[in-house]
């Protein structure tokens, strides 16, 4: 079984500061990871993803991500906030052999403060 | 390029009534998975459809119930409406499996009443 948990609901910085979403999964078997991320009254953008190979993997919008097997974590880090990365993100977890469902964390809401 | 396409946009409905959602998926993806976002939560994975097939499901009673058509896009009907059925449902599509992640459509809100 699999299942995704996101360390905290809520997350304010403040604009140019570092941005560290938390993000940690169990899986049986080696897992896809994702992030994602969601503005008000719209669906969700792929951020990132980690498959095989590099466990830092760079996204959009300057985002990055570092797959930790040994602490099972995937967290999603930006060095300079801007106002515009104020958005629900949601981590995922999805299997590689065996099954077809992606997992969805709760989320987290980042907060940008001038 | 065409992204995901989901329509309607809202809907409102009544207990005990029936719904069918619609998704047109990403030029080129044949896969389509559906989700059910409640305020203030993650998406919950209801089914995905590959080849007019359903190939997982989630736990989701069976008034929730799915199709793909030939030309891949597909349709969520849910019957018997509860209140607890109001969410924001997603829909998301993909080649394959969900190696290269998932093109989401913005939704339809569904509020029943």
């Amino acid at each position: 079984a699999q299942s995704v948990t996101q360390l905290g609901s809520h997350v304010s910085v403040s604009e140019g500061a570092l941005v560290l979403l938390r993000c940690n999964y169990s899986s049986s078997v080696p897992p896809y990871l994702f992030w994602y991320v969601q503005y008000p009254n719209q669906g969700l953008q792929l951020l990132l993803k980690y498959t095989t190979g590099a466990t830092l993997v760079k996204g959009i919008n300057g985002f990055e991500a570092e797959f930790k097997k040994s602490e099972t974590s995937f967290h999603l880090t930006k060095p300079s906030a801007h106002m515009s990365d104020a958005a629900e993100y949601f981590c995922a977890v999805s299997p590689n052999t065996g099954g077809f469902k992606t997992i969805f964390g709760a989320g987290t809401r980042l907060f940008v403060k001038a | 390029d065409a992204g995901v396409t989901q329509s309607p946009t809202h809907l409102i409905k009544t207990r005990g009534q029936q719904v069918t959602l619609r998704c047109s998926p990403k030029s080129g993806h044949d896969t389509v998975s559906w989700y059910q976002q409640a305020l203030g939560q993650g998406p919950q994975f209801i089914f995905q459809y590959y080849e007019e097939e359903e190939r997982q499901r989630g736990n989701f009673p069976d008034r929730f119930s799915g199709h793909q058509f030939p030309n891949y896009s597909s349709e969520l009907n849910v019957n018997a409406l509860l209140l607890g059925d109001s969410a924001l449902y997603l829909c998301a599509s993909s080649l394959g499996g969900a190696r290269d992640g998932y093109t989401f459509g913005s939704g339809t809100r569904l509020t029943v009443v």
